[in-house]
């Protein structure tokens, strides 16, 4: 049971560049989100989904895309890399069963946008 | 007025020391709370859940205040190892689960000395 999984560790773009970061779970849970997390700052949430087929934006959506074509893997995609985007991204799986919930995080990915 | 604040600190105590966290949260129709750990560099870990007026784990002991919309974290007998960040974790949803969607504090730094 490898728990939530990210691809890559780490990861330097120039502007305008395309990537995709990759998040995989084996818990089968329904629920997926993405973090970003700025210096001095609490996490903040990007996208997240509730299921295959069904994502939604969080607080800081903009230049990021996801889908979720299995319950296993979220994908994030930024479109065309800015500075602004250096950050360290966490990927999530959320365990919920009546009043117990747990989010387990990926171990995340530190991205420098020169 | 941020969803989710906390002191930053940084709080400096010698092994042994008892200390104490709040967090304040703005939206009165949150379900449920949460504390995180996160060490340096590393991803966040559930440290307690918070139920009803609160919970004890061990050392820990966590409390909620609705009315006044705040959350408590008590670490008793400090160790060298509870050295972290320490996040302050909101489910702002309507529902009993968060679909994973989460609002997180900025976190409270804690180091615990010899």
């Amino acid at each position: 049971n490898a728990g939530v999984t990210q691809t890559p560790k780490f990861q330097v773009l120039k502007t305008g560049q395309s990537m995709t970061l990759q998040c995989a779970q084996d818990m089968n849970h329904e629920y997926m989100s993405w973090y970003r997390q700025d210096p001095g700052m609490g996490l903040r949430l990007i996208h997240y989904s509730v299921g295959a087929g069904i994502t939604d934006q969080g607080e800081v959506p903009n230049g990021y895309n996801v889908s979720r074509s299995t319950t296993e893997d979220f994908p994030l995609r930024l479109l065309s890399a800015a500075p602004s985007q250096t950050s360290v991204y966490f990927c999530a799986s959320t365990y919920s069963g009546g009043a117990q919930e747990t989010q387990y995080f990926g171990p995340g990915t530190r991205l420098l946008v020169l | 007025r941020k969803e989710v604040e906390q002191d930053p600190g940084p709080f400096n105590v010698p092994e042994g020391a008892t200390v104490a966290f709040n967090c304040t949260y703005s939206n009165s129709a949150s379900q449920s709370f949460f504390w995180y750990r996160q060490d340096c560099r590393k991803e966040p870990k559930l440290l307690m859940s918070v139920y009803s007026s609160g919970n004890e784990d061990g050392r820990f002991t966590a409390q909620l205040n609705r009315a006044s919309q705040y959350i408590s974290l008590l670490i008793r007998d400090s160790k060298l190892s509870d050295s972290a960040t320490y996040l302050c974790v909101v489910n702002p949803g309507w529902g009993g689960t968060s679909y994973g969607k989460l609002t997180f504090g900025q976190g409270t730094i804690l180091t615990v000395h010899p």
